[in-house]
């Protein structure tokens, strides 16, 4: 049960878009489309942004867009706006009733 | 609306127990699976356990395996992780996530606030 590997950090300007990348194995992000997204603001639960690799709950700004190629899944922000500054989590589900989560990344809005 | 509550976190020595409670409302809680998250101070998310809707069966991180237990009481609403031989390297705070119905089984749709358990002699 090995953390997925993200990006410790990542930023851009408002308006710009950014991607984030989520590496796991053929185990967990490769051997499923059970990839999701959360954001989490300081001191705040997490929030559902994307689930199933793409797919975004209701509600969710259509700015955030998320994709997968084998074992990496991605995380697109654009339009990048002040409110989007937070942590970023994926997860993938890794087969036998469980799941991993990724290290975080923190997304910063210059 | 759809709420999680937790309760049950506070300053407990090393080798000791606590039991953490998740209140849920706003939803069919017996039709749900639900899960327990962690998150260590200044550190990312760790999934600790998951318990399917009907409580048939359980699964665990190895890291807390064997020495954590998850359970529901359908009558009250309520989710349960009993910890045992607490060790400081579980000091985080822990929250209680409802797994996604139909359309989203494998994603945590509804969040807690969290509970801050601390292991410290």
């Amino acid at each position: 049960q090995s953390a997925l590997t993200q990006p410790p950090s990542a930023s851009g300007s408002p308006g710009q878009s950014v991607t984030i990348s989520c590496t796991g194995t053929s185990s967990d992000v490769g051997g499923y489309n059970h990839v999701s997204w959360y954001q989490q603001h300081p001191g705040k639960a997490p929030k559902l942004m994307i689930y199933e690799v793409s797919k975004r709950p209701s509600g969710v700004p259509d700015r955030f867009s998320g994709s997968k190629s084998g074992t990496t899944a991605s995380l697109t922000v654009s339009g990048l706006q002040a409110e989007d500054e937070a942590d970023y989590y994926c997860s993938s589900y890794a087969g036998m009733g469980l799941w991993v989560f990724g290290g975080g990344t923190k997304l910063t809005v210059l | 609306q759809v709420q999680l509550v937790e309760s049950g976190g506070g300053v407990v020595q090393p080798g000791g127990s606590l039991r953490l409670s998740c209140a849920a409302s706003g939803f069919t809680f017996s039709s749900y699976g639900m899960h327990w998250v962690r998150q260590a101070p200044g550190k990312g998310l760790e999934w600790v356990t998951f318990i399917r809707y009907d409580g048939s069966n359980k699964y665990y991180a190895d890291s807390v395996k064997g020495r954590f237990t998850i359970s529901r009481d359908i009558s009250k609403n309520t989710l349960y992780l009993q910890m045992n031989s607490l060790r400081a390297e579980d000091t985080a705070v822990y929250y209680c996530a409802k797994a996604g119905g139909e359309v989203t089984p494998y994603a945590f749709d509804i969040w807690g606030q969290g509970t801050m358990v601390t292991v410290s002699s």
